[in-house]
């Protein structure tokens, strides 16, 4: 696609209940990132994936948050047993990240999580 | 890690003045320093950044300056218009390969014509 795709874009659930978000980076973008941004606060990183490598997952801020990245591609954010403090916007952003590139990241919509 | 501090939070300016908005990083390691906009309701844009090899960069009306010693970088925006008014992050990070991104808190700019 032209760019980042992320759904549901919208997310209503109960506390205590899973919820997946889910990531389309640009075609042939090896670097992955999620970040979360609360209401007018900043960009605060989850986890970051670089292609083959392990995941760092250093910004997951609980045993709640879980994500993967399969085939090198599409990225899914879960999580479990939500509580209201999750109630954010979950950014999805991709990267060429390769030596000679600007590291621009080029951000998804957002998935914007409300937890009740 | 990183750690980018980004002041100050909000910012108020009339329509034709100078906006500055300034951040620190902890990691010295760092060599990619980009801001990012992100305008009401919209996702985060590249506008501007500048790698540990210069000091300087400007593109038109903004501008970037880098202090490596001091682990300081600065955002510049000049002759403010309305539609400048956004919140700005900037990020610290290491490019090359491994390009994990720390982004400062923002700047909620408002030029007021």
């Amino acid at each position: 696609g032209a760019g980042v795709s992320q759904s549901p874009s919208n997310k209503v659930t109960e506390k205590g209940k899973d919820v997946e978000l889910r990531c389309d980076p640009i075609s042939g973008h090896t670097a992955l990132y999620w970040y979360r941004q609360s209401l007018g606060q900043g960009l605060e990183f989850l986890i970051y994936f670089q292609g083959n490598s392990a995941p760092d997952k250093s910004g997951l801020p609980s045993d709640r948050f879980s994500a993967e990245r399969t085939g090198g591609s599409v990225s899914t954010l879960t999580i479990q047993r939500t509580q209201q403090e999750d109630s954010a916007v979950y950014l999805c952003a991709s990267s060429l990240a390769r030596l000679a590139n600007t590291g621009e990241l080029f951000f998804g919509e957002g998935s914007r999580l409300t937890v009740l | 890690g990183e750690n980018v501090e980004q002041h100050p939070s909000t910012l108020s300016v009339q329509e034709g003045d100078s906006a500055v908005i300034k951040c620190t990083y902890s990691d010295s390691a760092s060599n990619y320093f980009p801001w990012y906009k992100q305008e009401l309701g919209k996702r985060p844009q590249l506008i501007i950044d500048i790698r540990s090899n210069v000091g300087e960069k400007k593109d038109q009306r903004i501008a970037v300056t880098l202090n490596k010693t001091a682990k300081h970088f600065s955002l510049h925006i000049t002759e403010t218009q309305p539609e400048d008014s956004a919140v700005y992050f900037c990020a610290a990070g290491y490019s090359g390969g491994y390009n994990k991104l720390i982004f400062g808190a923002g700047t909620r700019l408002a030029v007021h014509p």
